[in-house]
């Protein structure tokens, strides 16, 4: 019964590669976005959705792509990784733009680029 | 957009009451307080919100002077469990909403024995 649920957990991968993260909230929450907590614990907006629109694209480089293909999920595809992208993803929702409305987050997903 | 300022870290002792305190000196009219709680290897999670005076759940208190302009979450007898990083979000609704997308670095609070 996981609120947010994020797949895989656990990314080990080489420079190079394209990978996927996906995320599923089954909280009817209009609002997921992709955050990036990278090794010194800061936490930065990368993607924010509102019923499958991009609302939010914050600098983020060309080769992190999210795809919403409904209001439940969240996808986030990433190409040509680079070690810079190691980091903790995770996903979050709430209903209504902004931590204000309550952030539910998933689990993360830990990615390794050696 | 409202910035906020907090301690970067916190020692404390089982049962004892922590009170970890947030700088937001130019919050705005319709802005909200709202913190939350990361434990390692998981995501924030909401603990508290208030716009002004005093809230208070099972989990915390949040004290609001009358000027806004800082807020103080109460932590009452904390335990081993409540060794975590906070964070204090400044924000409103949309279209305000916008400033609570960003996390500062928090206070790492860390609860010894």
């Amino acid at each position: 019964d996981t609120a947010v649920s994020q797949t895989p957990k656990y990314l080990v991968t080489q420079m190079g590669n394209d990978k996927s993260i996906k995320c599923e909230q089954n909280l009817g929450h209009d609002t997921m976005y992709w955050y990036k907590q990278d090794s010194k614990k800061f936490l930065k907006i990368m993607f924010s959705y509102n019923n499958k629109e991009l609302i939010i694209n914050e600098t983020v480089p060309n080769r992190f792509s999210p795809k919403s293909p409904d209001k439940a999920h969240l996808n986030l595809h990433i190409n040509s990784l680079e070690l810079g992208d190691s980091a903790v993803y995770f996903c979050a929702s709430s209903q209504g733009q902004g931590g204000f409305y309550g952030y539910t987050f998933g689990s993360g997903t830990r990615l390794t680029v050696v | 957009l409202a910035k906020t300022t907090q301690p970067i870290s916190m020692d404390s002792y089982e049962g004892q009451e922590v009170n970890i305190t947030c700088s937001h000196n130019n919050i705005a009219t319709n802005d909200y307080i709202t913190w939350y709680q990361q434990f390692p290897s998981q995501g924030p999670r909401f603990i508290i919100q208030g716009y002004k005076t005093k809230v208070t759940n099972e989990v915390a208190s949040l004290f609001i002077p009358a000027d806004r302009k800082s807020s103080t979450l109460s932590l009452p007898r904390v335990s081993l469990s409540d060794t975590a990083v906070y964070y204090c979000l400044v924000g409103g609704p949309y279209p305000s909403g916008y400033s609570t997308l960003t996390f500062g670095k928090g206070t790492m609070l860390l609860v010894s024995p």
